[in-house]
């Protein structure tokens, strides 16, 4: 039983394509994030939801779009993809929203490796 | 600002006892410090978290200073399979609740 999935788990694709990564948990945790992971391996993170709630938003380009249609799927659209674009990217859950004191471990999907062409 | 920072790097060998530290200048008084595991090809996994003093578990322990401007991540009796990339990772409340992990610290265990 996998608990946090990732699909796909490699995609490869051109400069200026459209591209969704999907990603879904069955913890029943009620937050949900994606990072990326770059080729120096720094871990940024990109997003996160809470109960479908958009809580965190870095400064990530427009060109990312996050979408969660429950709680146990968090899926990542990318639009015009770019050459930088190329990382890992982490889905990630946590039992609740990590907020001060209480701060919960987040468990880690296997990664998505874009490499754009 | 908030930021986190490790050693780029640690070698050791196995029996010995590995400390991992982190800094967190910026951290304030609710902020949580955690520690994850990362092999090749696999995401990070959980391996220790804390908030003050020392935290242990059974698999590594975590002292925390009372400045609490960094901590220290504490694997004892290394393995072979200990060889990976461990990160800090700090949630910043009182800066907009952000999450920064540091650039991670690849340990070489040696036989």
């Amino acid at each position: 039983d996998t608990a946090v999935s990732q699909t796909p788990k490699y995609l490869v694709t051109q400069m200026g394509n459209d591209k969704s990564i999907k990603c879904e948990q069955n913890l029943g945790h009620d937050t949900m994030y994606w990072y990326k992971q770059d080729s120096k391996k720094f871990l940024k993170i990109m997003f996160s939801y809470n109960n479908k709630e958009l809580i965190i938003n870095e400064t990530v380009p427009n060109r990312f779009s996050p979408k969660s249609p429950d709680k146990a799927h968090l899926n990542l659209h990318i639009n015009s993809l770019e050459l930088g674009d190329s990382a890992v990217y982490f889905c990630a859950s946590s039992q609740r929203r990590l907020a001060g004191s209480d701060s919960y471990e987040q468990y880690f999907g296997p990664g998505t490796r874009l490499t754009v062409t | 600002l908030a930021k986190t920072t490790q050693p780029i790097s640690m070698d050791s060998y196995e029996g010995q006892e590995v400390n991992i530290t982190c800094s967190h200048n910026n951290i304030a008084t609710n902020d949580y410090i955690t520690w994850y595991q990362q092999f090749p090809s696999q995401g990070p996994r959980f391996i220790i978290q804390g908030y003050k003093t020392k935290v242990t578990n059974e698999v590594a322990s975590l002292f925390i200073p009372a400045d609490r401007k960094s901590s220290t991540l504490s694997l004892p009796r290394v393995s072979l399979s200990d060889t990976a990339v461990y990160y800090c990772l700090v949630l910043f409340y009182n800066q907009g609740g952000k999450l920064i992990f540091g650039q991670g610290t690849e340990l070489s265990v040696k036989p």
